[in-house]
């Protein structure tokens, strides 16, 4: 059964700081891995998607990274802000299937 | 593109009814819909895979007589808890796939709906 861990839980940094998620899964049997952002009381917005074979995906600020033999993908956040502040959950698909399996979340607080 | 939205956003019920939750894909048509549920500063957790015309697959663990789910449109998925009760308390989330053609259907997710059970 796959299970996806995110460290840290919850992350407190000063406006400005390049900060590091990162996003463990145990199956490195996945299709896809990817990164989402969760304002409270609210859904999912689709941050980057990485496929197996991609080493890496960029969107703005955002830069996420997998390796898949080790189980491992970080997102880099590069000078942060305040409007950075939420929850960040990655999510692997396996290969010949279409169930998420979500990380339990980094929450991110970007502080003036 | 590739809107999905739910109804209500919140919903405050007396223990024992029941409650219906909708998902609706606004632009694309969706054979495929799941559903999540979320407990405070926890992960979603996959309830059931909602397909259009056949039989919702739940997961294991979930009560499939509780958590009614009904996908009779391809662009509507409903979720009746049925009796509920104070447990059920949570945030439930929807997504839908967008068939690409290709070999990953990437799902879009609902705004979500939290549900009280007083």
């Amino acid at each position: 059964k796959q299970e996806v861990t995110q460290i840290p839980a919850a992350l407190s940094v000063p406006e400005g700081e390049n900060l590091v998620l990162n996003c463990s899964f145990t199956d490195s049997a996945i299709y896809n891995l990817q990164w989402f952002r969760q304002d409270p009381g609210k859904g999912l917005t689709s941050l980057l998607l990485i496929q197996s074979s991609q080493r890496e995906q960029t969107s703005g600020r955002l830069n996420a990274s997998l390796d898949k033999s080790s189980g491992r993908s970080t997102l880099y956040i590069a000078a942060s802000q305040p409007g950075d502040s939420a929850t960040y959950l990655c999510a692997v698909a396996p290969g010949g299937g279409n169930k998420l399996t979500f990380g339990t979340g980094t929450q991110l607080k970007v502080e003036l | 593109g590739a809107v999905v939205s739910q109804h209500p956003s919140r919903v405050i019920c007396k223990s024992g009814t029941s409650v219906k939750i909708e998902c609706r894909s606004l632009d694309f048509q969706a054979t495929t819909m799941f559903w999540y549920r979320q407990f405070p500063k926890q992960s979603l957790m996959l309830m059931a895979t909602s397909n259009e015309g056949s039989k919702a697959t739940y997961e294991q663990g979930v009560e499939k007589d509780k958590f009614l789910i009904n996908h009779a449109s391809l662009t509507l998925s409903t979720l009746t808890v049925t009796s509920a009760h104070p447990e059920d308390s949570s945030f439930y989330i929807c997504s839908a796939e967008l068939t690409s053609g290709g070999s990953y259907n990437e799902q879009f997710f609902g705004p979500g709906t939290r549900l009280t059970v007083l």
